[in-house]
């Protein structure tokens, strides 16, 4: 248990779904990621919420479309993905700023597109 | 551009030896590395860091040294054992707000009992 939850862990859906992917910390952190994973790919930085605030957007297609309501939640929308989309996404968060501060996942949902 | 490389996806020690993991980095704006391991099905955890200003920091078995002339970092364990095997991914974190990380591919460790 590392203080992130992300809900679900598995999740299959249709192209033409809509689904939201959710995660929750509760370590007091200000900071929020989410990162996709793909076999025999490092991990990609998607997107950084700081203080709630959307502060960093790498090149993700819009279909893909990041909401951090508060400091403690972060959710991902999906819409119209495709199969190429499946992948482990993951959630961190850390306090921002300087200092030894490390990120913590969470456990993942493991996303298939069919 | 890859700015963190782990060179060997997969990588056999026998229990009781040491394990060696290797990264190296082409950025020399990243100011704090971190190593963290994850297991199948669950999220990275973090396992230990360093920062730019040290060249060695120690926790237990592990110890990761940083060479920055070289641009390299590595991961010692000692003595391995079978519970280590996972996978080992080492990121590198640029100053600022976010401490936002870029992580390398990572290597799969196997310890043989």
């Amino acid at each position: 248990e590392t203080g992130v939850t992300q809900t679900p862990r598995h999740l299959v859906m249709g192209m033409t779904n809509k689904k939201s992917l959710k995660c929750e910390q509760h370590l007091g952190h200000n900071a929020m990621y989410w990162y996709k994973q793909s076999a025999k790919k490092p991990l990609e930085l998607m997107f950084v919420y700081s203080l709630e605030e959307r502060v960093e957007n790498n090149s993700v297609p819009s279909r893909f479309s990041p909401e951090c309501p508060n400091s403690s939640h972060l959710f991902l929308h999906l819409h119209t993905l495709q199969p190429e989309d499946s992948a482990l996404y993951l959630c961190a968060s850390s306090r921002a700023g300087q200092g030894n501060t490390e990120a913590f996942f969470g456990q993942g949902t493991r996303l298939t597109v069919v | 551009d890859q700015q963190v490389k782990q060179n060997s996806p997969s990588l056999s020690v026998q229990e009781g030896r040491i394990s060696i993991l290797n990264c190296d980095y082409t950025n020399s704006m990243f100011d704090y590395f971190l190593w963290y391991k994850k297991y199948p099905a669950e999220g990275p955890t973090f396992l230990i860091s360093i920062s730019s200003i040290k060249d060695k920091n120690e926790d237990g078995r592990f110890t990761v040294f940083l060479n920055k002339s070289a641009k390299h970092l590595s991961l010692h364990i000692v003595p391995s054992q079978p519970g280590d095997s996972a996978v080992y991914f080492c990121a590198a974190r640029k100053g600022g707000a976010t401490n936002k990380l870029i992580f390398g591919t990572g290597t799969l460790l196997a310890v043989q009992p």
